[in-house]
């Protein structure tokens, strides 16, 4: 799976959209990225996925680049309970029986202040 | 929504004793996986199942074992735990199907063991 890059830490200030940035100048034709959130001492939580195609939700937007070396997650109205940590993952579309293990890296520290 | 239950937030065990964590999914799904989370270390895979009574090991499967009798539950054993397997627990379950299905988290479960 294609390694990942994100910057340590952010802020943002509440009410504005947040942008978290992540690299992957090695991502495959068949890897999808997936974004998830952690805040402190709780389980990650999924937020959005994408192949290609940029993605929303009721969450957050995903815009991945044409190329697809670098994504950005928007949070477009960050509240102060948007304070977690981001990880961005990348992987294959496994075959049945390849499960999909999810290798979380260090992720980004965001800090949305009032 | 998807709903992962851990059945504790917080566990204090001692040295040499068996240690029953539990995960309970309400979705059906096929997947499930335990993961051990430490500071600077990252999500790694312990042991993960595809069905009733299957299992397969992760990264890291010393010193645990799993069971999955019922398809919505997964349980996580230490066999005699040991310090060294103070950490957070998380489960996570997924659909089968495929691997491009997010994986959907649990709150996790703290253990320290003494």
């Amino acid at each position: 799976d294609a390694k990942t890059t994100q910057p340590p830490s952010m802020d943002c200030a509440e009410g504005r959209a947040a942008n978290l940035p992540c690299n992957h100048s090695t991502i495959s034709g068949n890897e999808y990225v997936y974004w998830y959130r952690q805040i402190h001492s709780q389980g990650p939580q999924y937020i959005i996925h994408g192949l290609k195609n940029n993605e929303t939700n009721e969450m957050a937007s995903l815009i991945i680049t044409e190329d697809r070396k670098s994504s950005t997650l928007i949070l477009p109205h960050a509240t102060l309970r948007d304070t977690a940590v981001y990880y961005c993952i990348v992987r294959a579309q496994a075959g049945a029986y390849n499960f999909n293990k999810f290798y979380f890296g260090s992720g980004t520290k965001l800090n949305v202040k009032p | 929504d998807v709903k992962v239950t851990q059945s504790s937030r917080y566990l204090v065990k001692r040295t040499g004793e068996k240690v029953f964590l539990e995960c309970v999914q309400d979705m059906d799904h096929e997947n499930m996986f335990w993961y051990r989370q430490d500071p600077g270390l990252g999500l790694r895979l312990i042991y993960f199942s595809y069905d009733v009574k299957m299992k397969e090991k992760g990264d890291i499967p010393e010193g645990y074992s799993v069971s999955r009798e019922k398809k919505e539950r997964f349980s996580l054993i230490l066999e005699s735990a040991s310090t060294n397997q103070t950490s957070m627990y998380l489960c996570a379950s997924t659909l089968g199907g495929g691997g491009w299905q997010p994986q959907h988290f649990g709150d996790g479960t703290r253990l320290s063991i003494l």
